[in-house]
């Protein structure tokens, strides 16, 4: 089956853009999670959605938001991009937070 | 303090050494993830443990809830091991990570 689906791959955004994350995932998945991925600060939860509602988030600004459709399909957003916000940005899927399955990512590069 | 504190943060081995990566915990969890992260970015989740071991290939894992105590062992450790292996504790709807164990394994 197929896997978890994030686009774009790559981005290159400048300070004080907006930018939005696409995550689809597996079928029949509900539960889609959200992570940051720095050298300095390692793997952080930004937040969790299960059928439509966010069920969790990390402690992150709120410049960072994102949302869940019908679908499962997910999506995230951050707004007035920071250097700092560069990023490989992550997302799972599963039927619950047990049996996750990891995206490839997205790299987010702020200039 | 970091919840998931996992040692050792780099390792360097000889191709077929036996291999151990260790992680502790200080939270009550309900399941214990082991992540592997290669260059280039993608995750992919190698067990998920909630008592007990498991095994898959060359590579198997341990968790101990009492002792809040789980560890890696890859045996006949191969260059294509290399990578950086991720603990991840699952509390409530969320993971907490550990900061992760770069692995080099040297022909």
């Amino acid at each position: 089956k197929a896997g978890v689906t994030q686009t774009p791959r790559y981005l290159i955004k400048t300070r004080g853009q907006q930018v939005t994350l696409s995550c689809s995932p597996i079928s029949g998945h509900r539960s889609v999670s959200w992570y940051q991925q720095t050298p300095g600060q390692g793997l952080q939860f930004l937040f969790e959605y299960f059928s439509e509602t966010q069920r969790n988030k990390g402690n992150f600004p709120g410049r960072f938001s994102g949302r869940q459709f019908s679908n499962s399909r997910s999506e995230m957003n951050v707004s007035t991009l920071e250097l700092g916000d560069s990023a490989l940005y992550l997302c799972a899927s599963g039927q619950d937070v047990y049996g996750y399955t990891f995206g490839s990512g997205t790299r987010l590069t702020v200039v | 303090k970091n919840e998931v504190e996992q040692s050792p943060q780099n390792l360097t081995a000889q191709e077929g050494e036996f291999i151990t990566i260790n992680c502790s915990y200080s939270v009550g969890i309900s399941a214990l993830h082991w992540l592997q992260q290669h260059p280039g970015g993608g995750i992919v989740s190698l067990f998920m443990l909630s008592s007990g071991k498991k095994k898959h290939g060359r590579l198997i894992a341990t968790i101990n809830i009492q002792e809040k105590h789980s560890s890696l062992h890859i045996t006949a450790s191969h260059p294509r091991d290399s990578a950086v292996y991720i603990c991840a504790v699952v509390r409530g709807n969320q993971f907490y990570f550990g900061t992760g164990t770069s692995l080099t394994v040297i022909p």
